[in-house]
């Protein structure tokens, strides 16, 4: 079955380590992008990639890093920079990254906690 | 700036009953909307998009009210597995271009189906 899958679902860092999240994609997609969700809020936007070997930052993309080798691979690196990074992150994919209509398939998400 | 609004909510409402709620939008010139579905602790997943003559998928509708800038969901006998969070996005980008990261995403309207 085609889908997109994160690793690692839990995750949890000791302040001031980087970690990096996996997402990889067998639905051929073009655009991979990566949310974060904190409770009651809306999903916000991190980076997104429309084609591989380039990537755009979002909204919040400070503290975090990305690359696009592959077209099934778009890790995301949540750094030391990062001030609040406690938080669920969401990996998605669409088809065609030029497409306002563009549906969105998400990752089963990966939880970060930082103690 | 409050650009995609909803009503956290919760909604309670008994089994079999019919329920609707409203987003509204910023920006007139929004092309694209949609309504996700996302369960306690998961990854949203496509519900229906909204289109502009409005469409009916089952027991959901979704409507979209250009003029006053809202877009509305209906659950009609309702089902104790229709609890969950509903997500408005709506493509804010002037004319629906850019690709899936002009979506920007309310945060959420609860629903709670009681036996």
């Amino acid at each position: 079955d085609g889908g997109i899958t994160q690793s690692p679902k839990y995750l949890f860092r000791k302040e001031g380590q980087n970690v990096t999240l996996s997402c990889e994609q067998n639905l051929n997609h073009d655009a991979m992008y990566w949310y974060r969700q904190d409770p009651g809020q809306g999903l916000r936007l991190i980076y997104y990639s429309q084609i591989v070997n380039d990537f755009q930052k979002g909204d919040i993309a400070e503290g975090y890093s990305v690359s696009r080798e592959k077209k099934e691979s778009f890790p995301l690196t949540v750094t030391s920079a990062q001030k609040n990074p406690t938080a669920f992150y969401l990996c998605a994919s669409s088809p065609n990254g030029h497409s306002g209509a563009n549906v969105l398939t998400f990752g089963a998400g990966s939880r970060l906690t930082v103690l | 700036r409050k650009e995609v609004e909803q009503d956290p909510g919760p909604f309670n409402v008994p089994e079999g009953a019919t329920v609707a709620f409203n987003c509204t939008y910023s920006n007139s010139a929004s092309q694209s909307f949609f309504w996700y579905r996302q369960d306690c602790r998961k990854e949203p997943k496509l519900l229906m998009s909204v289109y502009s003559s409005g469409n009916e998928d089952g027991r959901f509708t979704a409507q979209l009210n250009r003029a006053s800038q809202y877009i509305s969901l209906l659950i009609r006998d309702s089902k104790l597995s229709d609890s969950a969070t509903y997500l408005c996005v709506v493509n804010m980008r002037l004319g629906g271009r850019g690709g899936a990261d002009g979506l920007t995403f309310g945060k959420g309207t609860h629903l709670i189906i009681q036996p």
